[in-house]
């Protein structure tokens, strides 16, 4: 029972380098998000996509682009990171409407 | 501006004492939900309610939508209940606060 599943779990960066953070869902649900969470601060919604082949911005969605590859994965790519970017990353799914969220575990990002 | 506020910031409790974290949200909601958090960063979901008052095991979510304000009770503390404790609500997007992080001290 995998649930939402992220990759990878730790990783640090130098400024400037690019990469993907990986998520994929094995329950079916319609929906996905990216999240990022940093002290004292609420989780910040930076791309979410409503259903398969739709992505829209979120609160925080500078510096980051998603690909909605298929109904199972969302990705959350860097194209340049920065230092502002260090931050813990959470994928989410749901089957959609007013239903609750299932998270993955998390990515720990460091950027240098 | 914060949609969603929640409080204490930060609680430490004896074991077996009985907990409230409260959450205020200012916008309008379809569902309230209460998520935990534990050290190691997973969060999961504990409760969803549009309405009234769930129960499961030693926790208690309630909520009054005319005062947009909801609680979550842990009766009967446990050190394994320490976690940050996130109320979260489904406005025309998910609105987080930012956590009360409890420690339930043996």
């Amino acid at each position: 029972n995998a649930g939402v599943t992220q990759t990878p779990k730790f990783q640090v960066l130098k400024t400037g380098q690019s990469m993907t953070l990986q998520c994929a869902q094995d329950m079916n649900h319609n929906s996905m998000y990216w999240y990022r969470q940093d002290p004292g601060m609420g989780l910040r919604l930076i791309y979410y996509s409503a259903s398969e082949g739709t992505t829209d911005k979120g609160e925080v969605p500078n510096g980051y682009n998603v690909s909605r590859l298929n109904k199972r994965e969302f990705s959350l790519r860097l194209e340049s990171a920065a230092p502002s970017q260090t931050s813990v990353y959470f994928c989410a799914s749901k089957v959609g409407g007013g239903q609750p969220q299932h998270f993955g575990d998390g990515t720990r990002l460091s950027i240098l | 501006k914060n949609e969603v506020e929640q409080s204490p910031q930060n609680l430490t409790a004896q074991e077996g004492e009985f907990i409230t974290i409260n959450c205020s949200y200012s916008v309008g909601i379809s569902a309230l939900h209460w998520l935990q958090q534990h050290p190691g960063g997973g969060i999961v979901s504990l409760f969803m309610l549009s309405s009234g008052k769930k129960k499961h095991g030693r926790l208690i979510a309630t909520i009054n939508i005319q005062e947009k304000h909801s609680s979550l009770h842990i009766t009967a503390s446990h050190p394994r209940d320490s976690a940050v404790y996130i109320c979260a609500v489904n406005g025309n997007q998910f609105y987080f606060g930012t956590g009360t992080s409890l420690t339930v001290i043996p």
